[in-house]
């Protein structure tokens, strides 16, 4: 079983709609979890970065932590076209340094 | 501001040849500096990481190498390739200030065909 769990997708929503996106993860030492956005042929962006259970808000995002489920979300309101592109989300153990453990990845597309 | 630079962007090499890629931070001192692979429907592998200049620890034992030379310089090779080492290659940093606390960054990364 992957530590890390996330559906690959592909989503595809019509522009201004609510996107949610998740993982699951098996490892309950995870502290650290972020989510990124990855655009074709481009490296990962670091999107958002949270520390242990709670929501972080940052413009249209939204990330969200429950710790005691093993899930993590990140929400965009009124997707646009330019969010199209794989957002991967990332977790990481509070003394294990700076190894991350990632998800597969999501696939997004927003349709104008 | 930070930034982190890879080249090539692409690279086409046969089976057999050589390899190098290269990866440089400006704007920071000191980092942690990461090479992973993203193949295709994957997530990220991390391949090496290092805390300082000479110190380089390997995730997964295989055909590539790393070197750091220079502080803010991070350098992926191989002295065969093989087909299997095709892939995305991205090169991260992250600040040591604050310890395991800090986010990695990622350049724009290396898509490597190997032939």
């Amino acid at each position: 079983q992957k530590e890390v769990e996330q559906d690959p997708g592909p989503l595809s929503v019509p522009e201004g709609a609510i996107v949610s996106l998740n993982c699951t993860y098996s490892n309950s030492a995870f502290q650290y979890f972020m989510w990124y956005r990855q655009y074709s042929r481009k490296g990962p962006e670091l999107l958002m970065y949270t520390y242990s259970s709670g929501n972080k808000e940052d413009g249209r995002f939204t990330a969200q932590v429950d710790k005691s489920s093993k899930y993590i979300s990140l929400f965009i309101r009124d997707s646009q076209p330019s969010d199209s592109a794989t957002y991967l989300c990332a977790m990481r153990r509070e003394t294990s340094g700076s190894r991350l453990t990632f998800g597969e990845g999501t696939q997004l597309t927003v349709n104008p | 501001s930070q930034t982190i630079h890879q080249w090539p962007a692409t690279l086409v090499q046969p089976v057999g040849s050589p390899l190098s890629l290269e990866c440089t931070v400006e704007g920071t001192s000191n980092p942690n500096l990461y090479w992973y692979r993203q193949a295709a429907g994957r997530g990220l592998q991390l391949l090496f990481y290092s805390v300082g200049i000479g110190q380089i620890s390997s995730e997964v034992p295989q055909n590539l190498s790393a070197s750091r030379p220079q502080d803010r310089q991070f350098i992926l090779s191989s002295k065969k390739l093989l087909l299997s080492d095709s892939g995305f290659y991205l090169c991260a940093w992250s600040s040591r200030k604050g310890g395991a606390s800090q986010p990695q960054h990622f350049g724009d990364g290396t898509r490597l065909s190997i032939l």
